[in-house]
Order: C-alpha cells, then sequence, then structure tokens
C-alpha cells in the first residue's frame, strides 16, 4: 500500500527556522516526485513546488520560490520542506502527495502537518 | 486570484446532476495541459477524484466523470449523494511565467 507519512503539528515562533518531513512507503520512492500544497485556514489549495527524489531536480511555484526549500533524502525515503525563518503568515496545513510527473495528478497525500506560527 | 476560476459554491437536491466548472487559459487548458479534479472532504486530505481529464482512479464511483474543451474543463456529479458534499478542486499545469502545477480557487458542494 502506498502511504506518505507527514510528522506532527508544529508550534513555532516568527523568525524561527523549521523543517517537516513526508515519508514513503509502498513502492519505489526514487522513482516518484513529491509535491509540497498549502492550505491557509478557511482557504483553498497553493501548489508550492516538487522534487524528484532520483536527481533532486527541484521546481519551486514563484509564488514560494526564495521563501521555502523542498529537499529529499533517498537513503529514507523522505522528502522534506523547510524555512529558515517563519512568519505568522506561513500558518497553514502542508500537505505533500505524490506526482508521476511534474504536469501528473497527485495520486497519493500525506495526512498534513499543521504549522502555527506566532509570538 | 486563482489562474484556474471555479465558481465558489454550488450545490443540489439528492439524486441530482451537478457541474463545477473550471476555466483556464492558453497557457494551461487551452495549451493541452491535463486537468486533474480533487475532492477534500472536511478536515481532511485531498483525495485525487479525476486524473488526466476523465479518468478515475480505483475506487472512484461512475457518478463521478470529467470532461475538456479548449480552454475549460468540468467536473459532474451525478445521483447526488450527502456524502458528496466537500470542497472540489480543479488542477493543471501552466506553461507562463509561472511554469508549474497550478490549483484552481476550489467550489464548495452543498448538498440539500
Amino acid at each position: 500500500e502506498v502511504q506518505l507519512v507527514q510528522s506532527g503539528a508544529e508550534v513555532k515562533k516568527p523568525g524561527e527556522s523549521l523543517k517537516i518531513s513526508c515519508k514513503g512507503s509502498g513502492y519505489r520512492f526514487t522513482s516518484y516526485w513529491i509535491g509540497w500544497v498549502r492550505q491557509m485556514p478557511e482557504k483553498g489549495l497553493e501548489w508550492m513546488g516538487i522534487i524528484y527524489v532520483g536527481d533532486s531536480d527541484t521546481r519551486y511555484s514563484p509564488s514560494f520560490q526564495g521563501q521555502v526549500t523542498i529537499s529529499a533524502d533517498k537513503s529514507t525515503s523522505t522528502a522534506y520542506l523547510q524555512w529558515s525563518s517563519l512568519k505568522a503568515s506561513d500558518t497553514a496545513m502542508y500537505y505533500c502527495a505524490r506526482h508521476l510527473t511534474t504536469s501528473s495528478g497527485a495520486d497519493s497525500w500525506g495526512q498534513g502537518t499543521l504549522v502555527t506560527v506566532s509570538s | 486570484q486563482s489562474v484556474l476560476t471555479q465558481p465558489p459554491s454550488v450545490s443540489g437536491a439528492p439524486g441530482q446532476r451537478v457541474t463545477i466548472s473550471c476555466t483556464g487559459s492558453s497557457s494551461n487548458i487551452g495549451a493541452g495541459y491535463d486537468v486533474h479534479w480533487y475532492q477534500q472532504l472536511p478536515g481532511t486530505a485531498p483525495k485525487l477524484l479525476i486524473y488526466d481529464n476523465s479518468n478515475r482512479p480505483s475506487g472512484v464511483p461512475d457518478r463521478f466523470s470529467g470532461s475538456k474543451s479548449g480552454t475549460s474543463a468540468s467536473l459532474a456529479i451525478t445521483g447526488l449523494q450527502a456524502e458528496d458534499e466537500a470542497d472540489y478542486y480543479c488542477q493543471s499545469y501552466d506553461s507562463s511565467l509561472s511554469n508549474s502545477l497550478i490549483f484552481g480557487g476550489g467550489t464548495k458542494l452543498t448538498v440539500l
């Protein structure tokens, strides 16, 4: 069974750094892309970026370029989303999702990681 | 404001048919990129409902169907059930400035 399991909820202060994770199982992790999606409270889905785990080819939405870093560790079948300096506006649910290609639908999703940034 | 435009809300009575539109442009849907649809039930992660314009993943009832024409796509739901009440999102690829996947703004389906 294909599964993406994300790390737990985080509460952080503005200016702090954070790295959340998404661990894949049940399939060849290195043969797929992992995308990240933001959903702010009571808002819609926003596509942030995507990484091909096999060679770490990474693409970002212009809205998120320079704001976050997407990475992956083949040895642990884990993808990451990180911030160097959080803002209150980063408060949201973040989902990872599996894609076969950069333009294909996401056929498997993580359960989401809630990030709360508050002073 | 999303590059893909969806109606904020639609509604229908149980058993009825509803459609949700997704309007794009020549740099995304009109350029031939596939459209995918997701269902997000309250408090849960999105789920792939339709991929590549009109294909259903295993386990998705055939009450759900998708189509695409020109710069638009549509999701149709027949035989509405209470459990269909959810948010629905379209997604495609955009080759203009964004050069990335994009979502529609989402449509809230209310089953009356």
